[in-house]
């Protein structure tokens, strides 16, 4: 298995700009998960999913954020328009079932310039 | 909403063994307490899981006492490999909103 799979590794944009972050979970995880990681806050949830259903999304920091998964094998996190306070490192991560571990993505570091 | 606290830092020298331990004072009934690594530039990774008493896999231990309130990951001959950032979790999904990763423990093994 390639494990989950994020796209693109590394965005720069500049302010005001539409940021789409991909990501494709392993084959079978019913749960997946965004985190957004920085220096100052840490490792933050922001929205999971449970059978492509979002379940929380109390995590989203404001409406410029939004999050899709349109199908068991895609999900998308757009920030639009896109600030850079939102610089940051954004993790998908999925799992199989509510008692096993999280296995993340590798992924996006983002920088708004 | 179960808050865990680590210590911020810990040295440690190869071969050794090294034990981290995580308070989490509010965990509930159903919580579980899982243990992640992460290396600089990548996703953390699961390490071990557990309810209550031990749980060992072949990378790690984790001992949790009767009441739960605190959980200890044992690592056994560190190797300079093991230099990294490591978080202790507890929650219960699917509340998983509810599990938040603390500021993670530091650990810097030495030659």
């Amino acid at each position: 298995d390639a494990g989950v799979i994020q796209s693109p590794r590394h965005e720069v944009t500049e302010m005001g700009q539409e940021v789409t972050l991909r990501c494709k979970p392993i084959s079978g995880h019913d749960y997946l998960f965004w985190y957004r990681q920085t220096m100052m806050r840490g490792l933050e949830l922001l929205i999971y999913f449970n059978n492509n259903v979002p379940i929380d999304d109390s995590g989203m920091p404001e409406d410029r954020f939004s999050a899709k998964m349109p199908n068991a094998s895609f999900s998308t996190l757009k920030i639009q328009p896109s600030e850079p306070r939102d610089s940051a490192v954004y993790f998908c991560a999925s799992s199989s079932s509510p008692r096993v571990g999280y296995t993340f993505g590798s992924g996006t570091r983002l920088t708004v310039v | 909403l179960a808050k865990t606290t680590q210590p911020i830092s810990m040295d440690s020298y190869e071969g050794q063994e090294v034990n981290i331990t995580c308070s989490h004072n509010n965990i509930a009934t159903n919580d579980y307490i899982t243990w992640y690594q992460q290396f600089p530039s990548q996703g953390p990774r699961f390490i071990i899981q557990g309810y209550k008493t031990k749980v060992t896999n072949e990378v790690a231990s984790l001992f949790i006492p009767a009441d739960r309130k605190s959980s200890t990951l044992s690592l056994p001959r560190v190797s300079l490999s093991d230099t990294a950032v490591y978080y202790c979790l507890v929650g219960d999904m699917p509340n998983a909103g509810k599990s938040t990763f603390g500021d993670g423990t530091t650990l810097t093994v030495k030659p």
